[in-house]
């Protein structure tokens, strides 16, 4: 069957590490994944878009990797603050036009001080 | 300010009774789409519109309607048919074609039927 797992529900880090967030999948060939940000009682907000033949994409402290052999992909934000706490969603992109857009369920991140 | 607007940001009804959600955008975004979010699920796709006048099921279409009359318009109507209508209704668009993928989403409407 498909499937698309955050492994972590939670992840509690000290400000200043890096929190490293997983997103694996079955049974789906992406062309893109995008992840995202969402605040409590939010939207999710667009963080980061990687293509099937890049490895490692990068935004100011945001850094996206993507394995299509692992089917898997690592969402890292260094030098973690409080500000980042927040549910991160991984979404796999079928087919490009956004009509097959497969959202994982989220890892709720919480940095404290 | 350009964005998506949803109203209300929170919505009480009867069992039995439809309701409309309202999603517009200012983006000039060719395509719009509407999800649900339950606790613990991922994004469900409702019904999605890539031009006016069209639209398309999404995985979870039973119980909802929706038309696409303008192209910054995209009302949702969750029917009397829809078993469990409670949840967070995200509305979202993006430009047509490939030329962009992100997908910007509105603030939602939490929708609460007893």
């Amino acid at each position: 069957s498909q499937k698309i797992e955050q492994n972590s529900e939670a992840l509690n880090i000290q400000e200043g590490k890096t929190a490293t967030l997983t997103c694996n999948y079955t049974n789906y060939s992406p062309a893109y994944l995008q992840w995202y940000r969402q605040d409590p009682g939010r939207g999710p907000v667009f963080l980061l878009l990687i293509r099937e033949n890049e490895k490692e994409k990068r935004k100011e402290r945001l850094k996206v990797t993507f394995d299509t052999t692992l089917k898997q992909s690592l969402f890292h934000i260094t030098a973690s603050q409080p500000a980042d706490s927040a549910t991160y969603l991984c979404a796999l992109d079928l087919n490009q036009a956004g009509t097959a857009l497969i959202f994982g369920k989220g890892t709720t991140l919480s940095v404290s001080s | 300010d350009g964005g998506i607007t949803q109203s209300p940001k929170y919505l009480f009804r009867k069992e039995g009774q439809n309701v409309t959600l309202s999603c517009e955008q200012n983006l000039n975004h060719d395509a719009m789409y509407w999800y649900r979010q339950d606790p613990g699920q991922g994004l469900r796709l409702i019904y999605y519109s890539q031009i006016v006048n069209d639209f398309q099921k999404g995985d979870i279409a039973e119980g909802y309607s929706v038309s696409r009359e303008k192209k910054e318009s995209f009302p949702l109507t969750v029917t009397s048919a829809q078993k469990n209508p409670t949840a967070f209704y995200l509305c979202a668009s993006k430009t047509g074609g490939t030329s962009s993928y992100e997908q910007y989403f509105g603030p939602g409407t939490r929708l609460t039927v007893t």
